[in-house]
């Protein structure tokens, strides 16, 4: 199975500034078609996933535009431009080129 | 409004059975592969099952082959998980989620215990 590894697990960040989560993956992303699929996911506390981010930078309708991703091949970045309260919850990277689809551990964003 | 909703979840027996549901509500999830992901308490997620649009491909995580089954019926909009031979690692939150997880519902708990 492909390996997703997420870094830091944890990452306290104070209001206002910028934050950034790691995302690496055991092999290759890219399809056959050119495509990379990853993903990333914000769980807010006692909520379900919501998908903010699909094929690497696309964002989600109603995803607010501090939220970005770039990346390729093996390695992937999620970055928040300025933290707000409401950005509280864990973030998780996921691929869904090979199955089965992985998770990256998840990294918990908390405000300092 | 957009709307995925899981039901069937419980407290069963080590080696029993539950059949969860997922009716999708305010679209038609016909022309999405739709799948079910689990949550372990306090853990991360993982990806259980995938079915095609029409049912003619599923896929599994090794954990659960040969004792999870998915199903859907277009007609009814919703989307099944048959759980045999339950473990206690099988318990956690359940979620149903389509068009590549851009809609999830609000998960249902199953928990494996004697």
């Amino acid at each position: 199975d492909v390996v997703m590894t997420q870094s830091p697990l944890s990452l306290p960040v104070t209001l206002g500034q910028p934050a950034s989560i790691s995302c690496r993956s055991s092999q290759s992303l890219v399809k056959s078609d050119g495509n990379t699929d990853l993903y990333w996911f914000q769980q807010r506390p006692g909520r379900s996933p919501r998908r903010l981010i699909y094929m690497v930078s696309r964002r989600d309708s109603g995803v607010p535009d501090r939220f970005s991703g770039s990346g390729s091949g093996i390695d992937f970045t999620l970055k928040i431009s300025r933290v707000e309260a409401e950005d509280v919850g864990v973030y998780y990277c996921m691929q869904g080129t090979y199955w089965p689809h992985t998770f990256g551990q998840g990294t918990k964003l908390e405000i300092k | 409004e957009l709307k995925l909703g899981e039901s069937g979840g419980g407290l069963v027996q080590p080696g029993g059975s539950l059949r969860l549901s997922c009716v999708a509500s305010g679209f038609s999830f016909s022309p999405y592969w739709m799948s079910w992901l689990r949550q372990a308490p306090g853990k991360g997620l993982e990806w259980v099952a995938q079915i095609k649009q029409d049912g003619s491909e599923k896929y599994y995580v090794d954990s659960v082959k040969g004792r999870f089954t998915v199903s859907r019926d277009n007609a009814k909009n919703t989307l099944y998980l048959q759980m045999n031979s339950l473990r206690a690692e099988d318990t956690a939150v359940y979620y149903c989620a389509g068009a590549a997880l851009g809609y999830w519902g609000q998960g249902t708990m199953v928990n494996v215990s004697s």
